[in-house]
């Protein structure tokens, strides 16, 4: 079984530039995460799909962050413009029902550097 | 949704188990307890899952008091290779279940 797919695998831009990222969960899995890893904490959650409805994006910066989950299978999030504080990895995880309460399957992640 | 609180760093040395706890006073009735390992450069994966008492899997094993406040990790005969970040994760599937990770604890294990 494919796992997770994301690119790029890493990026580095400068401030105020726009940046997208792309997430190609497991075949057949409903809810698909994004999430945002600064260095030395845990993975916080932007955002949640639930096919390609969003569930919960509570944690998202609206104003420069967005994401959507067209056709309810791939997904893209987009930055517009990064500042310095974005820098981090960026994860995105799948999960279905059948695989169990919380249990998500994440993808290699895309490093973000913001100069 | 309820916190929890872990140790931030561990060390072991190869062979030996380790034990890793993690608080959760305020779990609820339909929370579930889960752990991810999370290795440098690599998003977490799952370890183990559980509701109470013992959950085992080739991997580790899960143990859950009666009040499920708490639950321990426990990783038989470590090896380098388990040196990783573990995180203790607890909720629910109503609502799409939310994910919230702690700051995860470093586990280091020695030769």
């Amino acid at each position: 079984e494919a796992g997770v797919a994301q690119s790029p695998r890493y990026k580095i831009i400068e401030k105020r530039q726009s940046v997208a990222f792309w997430c190609n969960p497991i075949s057949g899995h409903a809810t698909l995460y994004w999430y945002q890893q600064i260095l030395g904490q845990g993975p916080k959650l932007l955002i949640q799909f639930q096919n390609n409805g969003v569930v919960d994006d509570s944690q998202l910066p609206k104003d420069r962050f967005s994401a959507e989950r067209l056709k309810g299978v791939d997904s893209t999030l987009k930055i517009q413009p990064a500042k310095l504080e974005d820098s981090a990895v960026y994860l995105c995880a799948s999960s279905s029902r059948t695989s169990g309460y919380n249990e998500q399957f994440f993808g290699p992640g895309t490093r973000l550097t913001v100069l | 949704l309820a916190k929890t609180t872990q140790p931030i760093s561990m060390d072991s040395y190869e062979g030996q188990e380790v034990n890793i706890t993690c608080s959760h006073n305020n779990i609820a009735t339909n929370d579930y307890i889960t752990w991810y390992q999370q290795f440098p450069s690599q998003g977490p994966r799952f370890i183990i899952q559980g509701y109470k008492t013992k959950v085992t899997n080739e991997v580790a094993s899960l143990f859950i008091p009666a009040d499920r406040k708490s639950s321990t990790l426990s990783l038989p005969r470590v090896s380098l290779s388990d040196t990783a970040v573990y995180y203790c994760l607890v909720g629910d599937s109503t609502g799409g279940f939310k994910t919230i990770f702690g700051a995860g604890t470093r586990l280091f294990v020695k030769a």
